[in-house]
Order: C-alpha cells, then structure tokens, then sequence
C-alpha cells in the first residue's frame, strides 16, 4: 500500500515568489492534514481536512497561506508571497476515522526563502 | 505555552544500553499520546502509543511509561542499536480534537 505522497521535495524561493505544495494522502483516508516544520523543531498543525471540509484552519497564516482539498483527496497548500520566516519543511499526513487516531505522515516538502 | 514539553534536547548511550526519553504535558483533556521517530529528510513515523487509560505499551524494544497523575510519560528503548539514532517526538491529542501537538524533540545518538 503506497504511504502519503508529496510533492516537490525541496523548493527554493525569493521572497515574494508563491509556491505550492502538493499531497496525496493514503488511500482510503478521510483526514488530511498540514504541518509546518522549523529545522530543530516539532511539526505545528497549520490546517486539516476531514474529507473536503476544512475542521480547522485557526493556525494558517490565512493572508499569505491557502490551502484546499476539493474532492476529499489530494490536496494543495499555497503559499501566496513567501517571507524568510517560512523557511521550514511542510509536511502533509493522513488518517482514518473518528477521534484521535494514527496519522501518517509523508516525506516532507523543504523550502527554504532566500 | 509549550503544551508539550521533552526535557532532553539530545541524548547519547552506548549500544546495547536503554535510552530513556521524557515527555510532560499540561493539558488535562490530553488522552492520546503517540511517539515518533523521525530520520534527517524523512518524513515521522508512528513508533508506538499509548492511551490514558493504560501505563504501560510495550512493543519489541519499544516501551512507553505513562503517570496520568504526574501528566508525564517516558519512552524506553532497550537494546539500543546504532540504527536507532534519530529524533524522538512525543506528540498528545484528545478525544474530540484530532490534531497532534508535538515536543520539541530529543535527538537520540547510538554509538557503537
């Protein structure tokens, strides 16, 4: 069974430059989540997703971040005008069901802002 | 407010020996508590969890302590291995909410 899936792995901006990152969760999986990075740092929920509804979105920098899940599977965060401070790896997991469960995370996009 | 904190921000044992990593929380409604492992450009993996209704999870090397009234937990892992070197992450969640928030880490070096 393939795991979550992202992609690009690295990214490298200017700041102002947009980016987007994309995600493909677990097969079967109604909860998407995303999760910002800093080097040296735990994961920090940004948004999540429970089929294409989004559960809660209160940690997204909502005038520079977006991020959509249109059909309940793949998803794309977006990143409108990157400022240094976003430099951090962006990662995207996944899981099944209802309450606190076992998430699934994928490999990671690294973006760093220049 | 870190709601979950890992005292140890790096950890050193010699093969074969058990490491122990620590993790504390303040958050009463936490009732979930996975432990990941993550390698440099990879993505965490789920390890081992455990729920508040139990103080012990066991899994191979892997152990999990839990003191609900202390609102503390701890990881062992015995027998260590070089291979094991790695950042641990403790991670809480509750029922109701299915979010994770995550320490800040503790990078764990096996060395032969």
């Amino acid at each position: 069974e393939a795991g979550v899936t992202q992609s690009p792995r690295y990214a490298v901006l200017q700041e102002g430059q947009a980016v987007s990152f994309w995600c493909d969760p677990i097969s079967g999986h109604d909860t998407l989540y995303w999760y910002q990075q800093p080097r040296d740092q735990g994961p920090q929920l940004l948004v999540y997703f429970r089929d294409e509804a989004v559960i809660d979105n209160s940690q997204l920098p909502s005038d520079r971040f977006s991020a959509v899940r249109p059909k309940g599977t793949n998803s794309t965060l977006k990143i409108q005008s990157a400022k240094q401070g976003d430099t951090a790896t962006y990662l995207c997991a996944s899981s099944f069901g209802l309450g606190a469960g076992e998430q699934y995370f994928g490999p990671g996009t690294r973006l760093t802002v220049l | 407010q870190q709601q979950v904190r890992q005292s140890s921000q790096s950890l050193t044992v010699w093969e074969g020996e058990t490491a122990i990593l620590n993790c504390s929380y303040e958050n009463s409604a936490f009732d979930y508590f996975p432990w990941y492992q993550q390698f440099p450009g990879e993505g965490p993996a789920l390890l081992i969890a455990i729920r508040s209704v139990s103080d012990k999870k066991e899994d191979g090397r892997f152990t999990i302590f839990f003191n609900k009234r202390e609102k503390n937990l701890s990881l062992h892992i015995k027998d260590s291995q070089p291979g094991d070197s790695a950042t641990y992450f403790c991670a809480a969640s509750y029922q109701g909410g299915r979010a994770l928030i995550f320490g800040t880490g503790t990078t764990v070096s096996v060395s032969p």
